[in-house]
């Protein structure tokens, strides 16, 4: 149930094309949704992330549609540039371990990341 | 601010010795993450750290993997004795309680021959 499903694994747009990554999970207690992106050579950054409250969360070209009865969430890159090229990771922040620590910075769940290369 | 700061930034090291990597969060961040990334298993959690105590270790794969935080500015991961197949990046990350966000660090890339 600790698990985040992750997919494509990798994923070729063009030049101004949608970029879409999907993401699902079993565990309904999940809280929180975050999407990092990583590019070469560096840390994972956050990207965007949203509440299992909310349906769907825009930030510029970078949208999460969160489906919670289908417990599954995707990333969408309008207008997609060869910037974008990176990898993106989906996650989802665990439940508190039982008699564990339970505050806002829990561990979080990660998927396998999916590897976007947009061509000019 | 200086974001976090990890040291080595590369390690090359023969099979059987002991490595240290060196990991300084973002000051006023009271979670630390130690992660692994490799190509066959992606992003993989070690352990993490909440107010210096280790919150949940379950991700450390064997007893050569030891980490401490002896304090709020400062922690390490160790590897006694290292073998080829923990070559890898090993990022350190840091977040508060306030803003769940993980910050990481630009990573230590690990090769152990």
């Amino acid at each position: 149930q600790q698990q985040v499903k992750q997919s494509p694994q990798s994923l070729i747009v063009q030049k101004g094309g949608i970029s879409i990554i999907n993401c699902a999970y079993e565990n309904t207690a999940f809280d929180y949704f975050p999407w990092y992106q990583q590019f070469p050579g560096k840390g994972p950054a956050l990207l965007i992330a949203i509440r299992p409250d909310v349906s769907e969360k825009k930030e510029g070209r970078f949208t999460i549609s969160f489906n919670k009865s289908a417990k599954q969430f995707s990333l969408h890159i309008m207008d997609s540039q060869p910037g974008d090229s990176a990898t993106y990771f989906c996650a989802a922040r665990s439940t508190p371990l039982l008699g564990r620590y339970a505050g806002n910075n829990r561990k979080l769940i990660w998927g396998l990341g999916t590897s976007l290369a947009v061509n000019p | 601010d200086a974001g976090v700061i990890q040291s080595p930034r590369h390690e090359v090291t023969e099979m059987g010795q002991e490595v240290t990597l060196r990991c300084k969060p973002i000051s006023g961040h009271n979670s630390l993450f130690w992660y692994r990334q490799t190509m066959m298993r992606g992003l993989e959690l070690l352990i993490y750290f909440n107010n210096n105590v280790p919150i949940d270790d379950s991700g450390m794969p064997e007893d050569r993997f030891s980490a401490k935080m002896p304090n709020a500015s400062f922690s390490t991961l160790k590897i006694q004795p290292s073998e080829p197949r923990d070559s890898a990046v090993y990022f350190c990350a840091s977040s508060s309680t306030q803003h769940y966000e993980q910050y990481f660090g630009p990573g230590t890339r690990l090769t152990v021959t």
